[in-house]
């Protein structure tokens, strides 16, 4: 089956730790994208990649980093500069042509501070 | 700046009456519009969306919205609200090139 998958579904950091999310999808999209959602704040942009090789940054993309080595993997790394980490992450991809507006979700990894 | 607006942080509904959830936009020009709709702890589902053309657009789950120019708007509506149609219902707007801008969400309850 097609789709967009995000590991692990849980995810506990230690102080001072790097942690990376997975996100991997099969669907063939040229686009993927990193958000942050808090309660009440809506989906917030992290990172964008249109292609593989290029990505840019969201309106809050301190503290994390993205690499975008292959077109099915976007894996995105909250380091240690990142003061308030605790947050529901979801990945979400696009395809190309007029359709490449809409967005497609991975279920998402939540990230917890021990 | 572009934003989206959806002025209701929660709604409550009984089982079988109508729903309509507000949106609205501020842009450069008209955008691209979507509404998804998330259950607890999941990630987030399209309902529908409007690219042009007929202005009423039809999604799953029983869903419509209107695009409405003149207002800025693109409110979500369903005849018949089902108990499981209880969720957090998002409205978000983009342009080609360009990534989604999401409002901050609804959440809708269904009482029975």
């Amino acid at each position: 089956d097609g789709g967009i998958t995000q590991s692990p579904k849980y995810l506990f950091r230690k102080e001072g730790q790097n942690v990376t999310l997975s996100c991997e999808q099969n669907l063939n999209h040229d686009a993927m994208y990193w958000y942050r959602q808090d309660p009440g704040q809506g989906l917030r942009l992290i990172y964008y990649s249109q292609i593989v090789n290029d990505f840019q940054k969201g309106d809050i993309a301190e503290g994390y980093s993205v690499s975008r080595e292959k077109k099915e993997s976007f894996p995105l790394t909250v380091t240690s500069a990142q003061k308030n980490p605790t947050a529901f992450y979801l990945c979400a991809s696009s395809p190309p042509g007029l359709a490449g507006e809409t967005q497609y979700f991975g279920p998402g990894t939540r990230l917890l501070v021990l | 700046a572009q934003s989206v607006t959806q002025p209701d942080i929660h709604i409550t509904v009984s089982e079988g009456a109508s729903l309509e959830l507000r949106c609205n936009y501020s842009y450069g020009a008209t955008p691209y519009l979507f509404w998804y709709v998330q259950s607890p702890g999941q990630g987030l589902q399209l309902l529908l969306k409007y690219f042009s053309g007929d202005t009423l657009v039809q999604g799953i789950k029983g869903f419509e919205a209107e695009f409405k120019r003149s207002q800025s708007s693109f409110n979500l509506r369903k005849p018949s609200v089902h108990w499981s149609d209880a969720a957090e219902y998002f409205c978000a707007v983009g342009m080609t090139g360009t990534a989604l801008i999401f409002g901050k969400g609804t959440t809708l309850s269904v009482s029975s």
